[in-house]
């Protein structure tokens, strides 16, 4: 099956740090822009930042809220790709998506993993 | 950033009704308008990209359209399963931007 599965999620405190992973089954993020999107308790939908592929070596892309503080990388060996937050803040809050990027469709993000919880809490 | 707003933020239907979402640009973003569904506790599903593309799978009463600046998702006849809040995003800029959503409920 065709998926994103992320896992990484946890309670940290603040200024603290933590590692996301999405991990991709049945395509190959190689072909791919890979982006990360959260979503505060209750609230919208934030897209937080983008690693693009080879093609565009492998340059990335981020929120202004997000800048400076959290990294996106991608290991095309394991096929997966990851958000390292530090310094994080009470407002980083979020259930985190990775969702594949497809270029074909307008740059849609047709394809979303199932999330998971970043609590940023003392 | 392109700046995105939804109308309404919420609205209250019956199941057949025709529902109309609007989605306004703050500049022209062309025709890189896509629209997601997300149901409580689930990730967002693509519905429709490109402004009027369907994605795969997603029932015909799903429509899309717009360009520029202004843009519309319509639902022909509301099934029970579409009772969700919709989302509008920007694909135009290198930053992505969504909408604020629009909470479809009974």
């Amino acid at each position: 099956e065709v998926q994103l599965v992320e896992s990484g999620g946890a309670l940290v405190q603040p200024g603290g740090s933590l590692r996301l992973s999405c991990a991709a089954s049945e395509f190959t993020i190689s072909d791919h822009y890979m982006d990360w999107v959260r979503q505060a308790p209750g609230k919208g939908l934030e897209w937080v930042g983008r690693t693009r592929n080879k093609v565009k070596s492998y340059t990335t892309e981020y929120a202004a809220s997000v800048k400076g503080r959290f990294t996106i990388s991608r290991d095309e060996s394991k096929n997966s790709v990851y958000l390292q937050m530090n310094s994080l803040k009470s407002e980083d809050t979020a259930v985190y998506y990775c969702a594949r990027v497809y270029g074909g469709k307008g740059n849609a993000l047709d394809l979303w993993g199932q999330g998971t919880m970043v609590t940023v809490s003392s | 950033d392109v700046q995105m707003t939804q109308s309404p933020s919420s609205l209250s239907v019956s199941v057949g009704d025709r529902v109309t979402i609007t989605c306004r640009a703050s500049q022209s973003i062309s025709t890189y308008l896509n629209w997601y569904l997300q149901k409580p506790g689930k990730a967002p599903k693509l519905l429709i990209y490109a402004s009027s593309s369907l994605q795969s799978g997603v029932p015909s009463r799903f429509s899309g359209s717009g360009s520029g600046t202004d843009f519309t998702l319509t639902i022909s006849s509301l099934q029970p399963e579409d009772f969700a809040t919709y989302y509008c995003q920007q694909s135009y800029t290198a930053q992505f931007t969504f909408g604020p959503g629009t909470k479809v409920d009974i």
